[in-house]
């Protein structure tokens, strides 16, 4: 079964608004959290490393005022995509390690799609 | 970390084997080879990984040549629902969890 759950599925909504992505660890806690962005017949480009009770740490090029990412506690870190426009269309998709440990496989959610109209 | 390169695309036929490349010639000594991959519209999916030996699950096998310049993927009886994209990724294992996904193999299983 998931490890890794993502919420929601798919969100549809108008330029300008704000939305907000959980990712949760499923039976296990995930200091780090990982959040992808991945564009049509792309492939995924991370965005940033959520870090649980301090700062999330910003691939280059991606704005941390726009996406800003929240991990309060060890089994939940959130991803808001702030005043969305068209171009912030995509699918979102979050990772965690399953455990502590260099060599541990990350797991994925099941990815947001979402679409700015 | 390690650049990976694979075919763009393959196809195989269902029930036969699937044998996926990669070639990771710049490998440091701890980079570990792991394989992910991506059903259409979905988050990726952890196949298997390795360092030197050869491993297997009841997914895939992931064979590392000696020299780990290289390594396979097989899907011993390729199925219908395999088909997807295919990443092939080397990492340090220590420390840094990041990923970095390439453009991967789109594998299709035909009838």
């Amino acid at each position: 079964g998931a490890v890794v759950s993502q919420h929601p599925s798919w969100v549809i909504c108008k330029s300008g608004t704000s939305v907000k992505i959980e990712c949760r660890s499923l039976d296990f806690q995930a200091t780090t959290m990982f959040w992808y962005r991945q564009f049509p017949k792309q492939s995924l480009m991370l965005m940033a490393t959520s870090n649980e009770g301090s700062k999330a740490t910003y691939e280059q090029g991606v704005e941390k005022d726009k996406f800003l990412i929240n991990h309060a506690s060890l089994t939940l870190s959130t991803l808001t995509v702030t005043s969305a426009h068209p171009e912030d269309s995509s699918f979102y998709i979050c990772s965690a390690p399953l455990a502590t440990g260099g060599n541990q496989p990350q797991h994925f959610g099941d990815g947001t799609r979402l679409s700015i109209l | 970390d390690a650049k990976t390169t694979q075919p763009p695309s393959m196809d195989c036929a269902e029930g036969r084997a699937a044998n996926l490349p990669c070639n990771h010639s710049t490998i440091s000594g701890n980079e570990y080879v792991y394989w992910y991959r991506q059903i259409h519209s979905q988050g990726p999916q952890y196949i298997i990984h390795g360092l030197k030996n050869n491993e297997t699950n009841e997914m895939a096998s992931l064979i590392i040549t000696e020299d780990r310049k290289s390594s396979t993927l097989i899907l011993p009886h390729a199925t219908l629902r395999d088909t997807a994209v295919y990443y092939c990724i080397v990492r340090v294992g220590l420390g840094d969890y990041k990923l970095s996904f390439g453009a991967g193999t789109t594998v299709t299983v035909r009838a």
